[in-house]
């Protein structure tokens, strides 16, 4: 079936760096652009970041731009976040998800998540 | 930025009744706007997509309307299940923003 399996989270001092991998199954990953969307503790989600399904086109957050990467490996059907400079309201469950087959930026499958901590 | 404002923040409500959530963007966003249903612990599952249509397996006691800065979730004859978080997001432009959540608690 169609999922979504994080991992790479944990706990990190600020300033730290820490890289987040999706690994994807079920589907044509390289068919489908791909985001990142987190959720601090008691918070609302807040979308991080978009690839373009062949990876030429990358979008970010403010709250993210010059600190977080987004990149993919179509040949492994993983994604990733490059998180650099943490601070610690970048404490959140991080969730990858699939871009809408027919709709641009809806998300229709989403993976369960990981934890990042930013703490000394 | 586009802001999304959900209301109530909170909502009770009892097992058969007909709710209305409601969400609204600071800027028009013609159809562009999702509904995403939250279970604690869980990961967000998509409801409404383009502000009115249903999603695959999602059963037909939920609908979506609105268009421009005003949107409406409805559930009707509210099932156990149904109790959750509620949240909008707009797909119109980056950032692609989601509301602060409605709870729906029995």
């Amino acid at each position: 079936q169609v999922q979504l399996v994080e991992s790479g989270g944990g706990v990190v001092q600020p300033g730290r760096s820490l890289r987040l991998s999706c690994a994807a199954s079920g589907f044509t990953f390289s068919s489908y652009d791909m985001h990142w969307v987190r959720q601090a503790p008691g918070k609302g989600l807040e979308w991080v970041a978009v690839i373009s399904y062949d990876g030429s086109k990358k979008y970010y957050a403010d709250s993210v731009k010059g600190r977080f990467t987004i990149s993919r490996d179509n040949s492994k059907n993983t994604l990733y976040l490059q998180m650099n400079s943490l601070r610690g309201e970048d404490t959140a469950v991080y969730h990858c998800a699939k871009n809408h087959r027919t709709t641009f930026n809806t998300f229709d499958i989403w993976g369960q998540g990981t934890m990042v901590t930013v703490s000394s | 930025d586009i802001q999304m404002t959900q209301s109530p923040s909170s909502l009770s409500a009892s097992i058969g009744d007909r709710v209305t959530l409601t969400c609204r963007a600071s800027q028009s966003i013609s159809t562009y706007l999702n509904w995403y249903q939250q279970k604690p612990g869980k990961a967000p599952k998509l409801l409404i997509y383009a502000a009115s249509t249903l999603q695959s397996g999602v059963p037909s006691r939920f609908s979506g309307s609105g268009s421009g800065t005003d949107f409406t979730l409805t559930i009707s004859n509210l099932q156990p299940e149904d109790f959750a978080t509620y949240s909008c997001q707009h797909s119109y432009i980056v950032p692609y923003t989601f509301g602060q959540g409605t709870k729906l608690e029995i």
